[in-house]
């Protein structure tokens, strides 16, 4: 398996533009993961879904960040107009859900600049 | 909330041993997990507990839970350069993962 697949890998923009980041995770998992990733905040979670359901997007910071997934293989997370403290490292993982132990799955990230 | 508390350096030297300890708040989990985070990359499940176990050894890692004390530890034996890493202790709550806020281990000459 190919493992989750995020892209872009990094991209740098201007303050106003929008953003969209993409994930595909690993085939059979049904849950979801979009982490954000700073020096000042450590680890966050953004949003997470399960059978590509949001269960808990309290983890947004704004209404400027909004996540979709329109499929099992398939997910989105969109910053809409992105700002210079949005700059971070965006995460996605899948995992099994209940199954198993439960373990995450990470993509390599995506490195978001926002001048 | 939970809460989580991790020491955020540590230093140690080649062939040494290194500990990393964690506390947590929800006492409810099923499992408890480490996870390593090379540079430039996503993190990877390193280890894991199950929550009725106090200790388990794998290789160069021991993991030990306190449960009273919601105390996990991780014990590198024989520390190596290519172990430089961050380490978060993270558990499952509900269909959620709580992590904490990494520990970056340097390994010096």
């Amino acid at each position: 398996d190919a493992g989750v697949i995020q892209s872009p890998r990094h991209e740098v923009t201007e303050m106003g533009q929008e953003v969209t980041l993409r994930c595909k995770p690993i085939s059979g998992h049904n849950s979801l993961f979009w982490y954000r990733q700073t020096m000042m905040r450590g680890l966050e979670l953004l949003i997470y879904f399960n059978n590509n359901v949001p269960i808990d997007d309290s983890g947004m910071p704004e209404d400027r960040f909004s996540a979709k997934m329109p499929n099992a293989s398939f997910s989105t997370l969109k910053i809409q107009p992105s700002e210079p403290r949005d700059s971070a490292v965006y995460f996605c993982a899948s995992s099994l859900g209940g199954a198993g132990t439960g373990e995450l799955f990470f993509g390599e990230g995506s490195r978001l600049t926002v001048l | 909330g939970e809460d989580v508390e991790q020491s955020l350096f540590l230093s140690v030297r080649e062939g040494d041993s290194s500990v990393i300890n964690c506390t947590y708040t929800d006492s409810s989990s099923t499992y408890l997990y480490w996870y390593k985070q090379e540079p430039g990359a996503g993190l990877q499940l390193l280890t894991y507990i199950f929550s009725n176990m106090d200790m388990k050894q794998d290789q160069r890692l021991t993991v030990l839970l306190n449960k009273k004390d919601k105390h996990l530890s991780l014990r590198i034996a024989d520390t190596q350069t290519g172990d430089s890493a961050i380490y978060f202790c993270a558990w499952n709550y509900g269909q959620n993962f709580v992590f904490g806020p990494g520990t970056r281990l340097s390994v010096l000459p």
